[in-house]
């Protein structure tokens, strides 16, 4: 059975940082591009970021360039979101995704974490 | 707002068909395909079509998707108690190189 797990969220007040990490299990980790959404508090989905297979090409979305990174470690079937110098409007529920086998983009996602919430509050 | 815009409400009576529209430009719908979500409240987004009018196994024939030019519909028809929901489409942005979602559109069965 396919399941990414989310974990690391929490409170963090305003220019802080926090990782967050997504254990993926069920598939070949290593085989699949990966990506990371948000949904604040009442809101509609934003895209966050995406990682291709091998790490090699990353994509991010302008609100969080230069601010977030994400990375992967397919030795440990886990991904990864730094974030650096927090704002409250990053407050928000963030799923880890993977997208559909057989070459599905960033945007083609058939499998959701529960997500894992980051309050960014002083 | 959103890249891709979308009505914030829309609603109608079990068993009537439902139509919900997305547009965007040609960086993105224009040049891409288009998916939908659907979210239930208080859960993950579940992938409702892909590639703007294929269905993922186990989503009814009563959930079909369209694309023409920089648009693209969702329509639901035999409408649910259970379709009650958030609706978002999405698309890959050539000129951002990055994904964009729509607003999201709150359905309602009345």
């Amino acid at each position: 059975e396919v399941q990414v797990v989310e974990s690391g969220g929490g409170l963090v007040q305003p220019g802080g940082s926090l990782r967050l990490s997504c254990a993926a299990s069920g598939f070949t980790f290593s085989s699949y591009a990966m990506t990371w959404v948000r949904q604040a508090p009442g809101k509609g989905l934003e895209w966050v970021s995406g990682i291709s297979e091998s790490g090699g090409s990353t994509f991010y979305a302008d609100s969080v360039k230069g601010r977030f990174t994400i990375s992967r470690d397919n030795s440990k079937n886990t991904l990864y979101l730094q974030m650096n110098s927090l704002r409250a409007e990053d407050t928000a529920v963030y799923y880890c995704a993977r997208p559909r086998a057989g070459g599905g983009g960033y945007e083609d996602i058939d499998y959701w974490g529960q997500g894992t919430l980051v309050s960014v509050s002083s | 707002q959103s890249v891709l815009t979308q009505p914030p409400s829309a609603s109608g009576t079990p068993g009537q068909r439902v139509t919900i529209s997305c547009s965007g430009s040609s960086s993105n719908i224009g040049s891409n395909y288009v998916y939908w979500y659907q979210q239930l409240p208080g859960t993950a987004p579940k992938l409702l079509i892909y590639r703007n009018n294929q269905r993922p196994s186990g989503v009814p024939d009563r959930f079909s998707g369209s694309k023409s030019g920089t648009s693209a519909s969702l329509a639901i028809s035999g409408l649910r108690s259970e379709d009650e929901a958030d609706y978002y489409c999405a698309s890959w942005d050539g000129s951002l190189s990055a994904v964009v979602f729509g607003g999201g559109t709150q359905l309602a069965v009345l």
